[in-house]
């Protein structure tokens, strides 16, 4: 069971947004405002997508976005595209004891 | 262009020890922390462990705290994941990744990653 929880998976057309949910505790992404995203496609290694909760890294596309609630951080993807197909992972730095921990990890469908 | 790739993996009997490797270019490796992370077959990510820029300080997941050492080489270029008394759960795909932090701090993310090296731990 992974410490960050999100959906198992989501959908959405060609066009739309869709939102990915990244919910923590007070000790992980509560508290630390160091929530990363990556990307995964099939038998690929990640991409870094956000960092800081909504920090874009050069080379992004600006359809992604990240923001953070509470315990809950989330990853929104505008404009939806069919190589945006992928598996979604967030992370969050949890302290000196901890330290790392994701999230399951959120498969992608564009239908 | 920069570039990570990882080495050294293969089938290990439980209790044995298997020694990775991650060859770095295209960026000043001496500057920045890295990491290893971990995706067992068909699971999500989980961070292994982090080593500083000048290898100073090390920190552990308590997965594997006590078994397996992080160090680096600025010379060579080259970030290590020595792994002893292997387990079945230690079977997994080993990536090494970068911090993206390159000012002498750890940022807890990952810019850059290698495509990984895969460990089998099998009797």
């Amino acid at each position: 069971q992974s410490a960050l929880t999100q959906p198992a998976s989501v959908s959405g057309s060609p066009g739309q947004s869709i939102t990915i949910s990244c919910t923590g505790t007070s000790s992980d992404a509560g508290t630390y405002n160091l929530v990363s995203w990556y990307q995964q496609h099939p038998g690929k290694a990640p991409k870094f997508l956000i960092y800081e909760v909504s920090k874009r890294p050069s080379g992004v596309s600006n359809r992604f976005s990240g923001s953070k609630s509470g315990n809950t951080a989330s990853l929104t993807i505008s404009g939806l595209q069919a190589e945006d197909e992928a598996d979604y992972h967030c992370c969050s730095y949890a302290g000196s004891t901890t330290l790392v921990v994701f999230g399951g990890g959120t498969k992608l469908t564009v239908l | 262009q920069v570039q990570l790739v990882e080495s050294g993996g293969g089938v290990v009997q439980p209790g044995r020890s298997l020694r990775l490797s991650c060859a770095a270019s295209g960026f000043t490796f001496s500057s920045y922390a890295m990491h290893w992370v971990r995706q067992a077959p068909g699971k999500g990510l989980e961070w292994v462990a982090v080593i500083s820029y000048d290898g100073s300080n090390k920190y552990y997941a308590d997965s594997v705290k006590g078994r397996f050492t992080i160090s680096r080489d600025n010379s060579k270029n080259t970030l290590y994941l020595q792994m002893n008394s292997l387990r079945d759960e230690d079977t997994a795909l080993y990536y090494c990744a970068r911090d993206r932090d390159g000012d002498g701090y750890i940022g807890w993310a990952f810019d850059i990653w290698g495509q990984g090296t895969m460990v089998t731990v099998s009797s």
